[in-house]
């Protein structure tokens, strides 16, 4: 079974622009969930969709949203890009209800370098 | 909210056994441990979950304390391939999908050769 892909891998953007990054869970797995990771706040939690439907959301400003397709697809855009926004942006996929809701499986990440 | 404690590093030799300890003293209820582990340039990766007994798969043994207070994610020889930051995820904020996974600092385990 093939494994949550990312893309793309890196990106280049800059101040002001906007961004969508791209996430395609395990076959399957109709959870889908967005981590940012910097190396000093760590990694933190964006948002889960479930269903094409955002379930929850974590401590971040509107500029960051997402979406998810009804093949379970998600895409995740950040909008007026800030330096600090720099960062890996991990996706993770999971049955998303039952007892293997707890485990998740994370892509490789999308490496997002704003200048 | 639900806090873990944990080493900031260990260090091991290559195909002992590697106990990594966290505490976790505020768990409640039917909370669930959860471990998880990122290798350099990788995304992180699960390892294992329990509730209140022991439970082993074949990555890594978890093991419960009575009071589920603390646990130990124990791998039992380690290898060059285990060096990586091991997480052990605050009880309450691992309910899957919906809620997200909160991620501390976790421990970085060095293997040496």
């Amino acid at each position: 079974k093939a494994g949550v892909t990312q893309t793309p891998r890196y990106l280049i953007k800059t101040r002001g622009q906007q961004v969508t990054l791209s996430c395609s869970p395990i076959s399957g797995h109709r959870s889908v969930s967005w981590y940012q990771q910097t190396p000093g706040q760590g990694l933190q939690f964006l948002f889960e969709y479930f269903s094409e439907t955002q379930r929850n959301k974590g401590n971040f400003p509107g500029r960051f949203s997402g979406r998810q397709f009804s093949n379970s697809r998600s895409e995740m855009n950040v909008s007026t890009l800030e330096l600090g926004d720099s960062a890996l942006y991990l996706c993770a996929s999971s049955l998303g209800d039952g007892l293997k809701l707890h485990e998740q499986y994370f892509g490789p990440g999308t490496r997002l370098t704003v200048t | 909210d639900a806090k873990t404690t944990q080493p900031n590093s260990m260090e091991s030799n290559e195909e002992e056994p590697v106990h990594l300890p966290c505490n976790h003293s505020t768990i409640s209820g039917t909370d669930y441990i959860h471990w998880y582990r990122q290798l350099p340039s990788q995304g992180p990766e699960y390892v294992i979950h329990g509730l209140t007994s022991n439970v082993n798969n074949r990555m890594a043994s978890l093991a419960i304390a009575e009071d589920r207070k603390s646990s130990t994610l124990i791998l039992h020889r380690a290898t060059l391939r285990d060096a990586a930051v091991y997480y052990c995820i605050p009880p309450g904020s691992s309910g899957g999908g919906a809620d997200g996974l909160t991620f501390g600092k976790g421990t970085h385990l060095i293997i040496q050769p």
